[in-house]
């Protein structure tokens, strides 16, 4: 138990799904973020938010929409995705601050057909 | 571009013996963190040593860090089957407060 879960733990879904995914934490942590694994890659930050506000967005594609609705809460909308983003999506979340320790939840496997 | 590398790429090794990981990074860091990753699971946390320190332990567990040299080591001493893992490192990324850019990681994996 990491103290950040993730839902759903597998997804599969066409190009043209809408889905969500979803990330919740209970450290009493203020930034949340979204990263993006694929295979012998390394790890991608796709979105970074603190005080649900967003501070970082690295160049994601608009077909991934992120929402923060408060601290312990986070989502990743997914539409009209593409068979490269299959990837294990990863959620973590931290304290305030510069260079925290990071908590990541077990992430969703993600595979687009 | 990458900060952190980790090397080598995959290590395997007989229960009891050391492991040794070995992470380079190009830009001047105030800290580097060592991050583990069972199959399937999340990152989790392992050690985080400042750029004033040159080695910590935690555990099993060993890092140092050389700043001249722009690199980290994590020794696993005795290690265990349940040791076996993805193990990573993670540079401030340059430019941000908040992020931090991990490295390939090192695939380890210990044999009983």
């Amino acid at each position: 138990e990491t103290g950040v879960t993730q839902t759903p733990r597998h997804l599969v879904m066409g190009m043209t799904n809408k889905k969500s995914l979803k990330c919740e934490q209970h450290l009493g942590h203020n930034a949340m973020y979204w990263y993006k694994q694929s295979a012998k890659k390394p790890l991608e930050l796709m979105f970074v938010y603190n005080f649900k506000e967003q501070t970082e967005n690295n160049s994601v594609p608009s077909r991934f929409s992120p929402e923060c609705p408060n601290s312990s809460h986070l989502f990743l909308h997914l539409h009209t995705l593409q068979p490269e983003d299959s990837a294990l999506y990863l959620c973590a979340s931290s304290h305030q601050g510069n260079n925290q320790p990071q908590h990541f939840g077990d992430g969703t496997r993600l595979s687009i057909l | 571009s990458q900060q952190g590398e980790e090397d080598p790429q995959a290590l395997s090794i007989q229960e009891g013996e050391n492991a040794t990981m070995n992470c380079s990074y190009k830009t001047s860091i105030n800290n580097l963190q060592w991050y583990r990753q069972n199959s399937g699971r999340g990152l989790v946390h392992l050690i985080l040593i400042r750029s004033n320190e040159r080695e910590k332990h935690s555990g099993r567990l060993r890092v140092t860090l050389d700043t001249s040299k722009k690199s980290s080591s994590l020794l696993i001493t005795a290690s265990r089957a349940a040791d076996t893992a993805s193990y990573f490192c993670a540079t401030p990324t340059s430019g941000s407060a908040r992020q931090l850019t991990f490295g390939s990681g090192t695939q380890l994996t210990v044999l009983p």
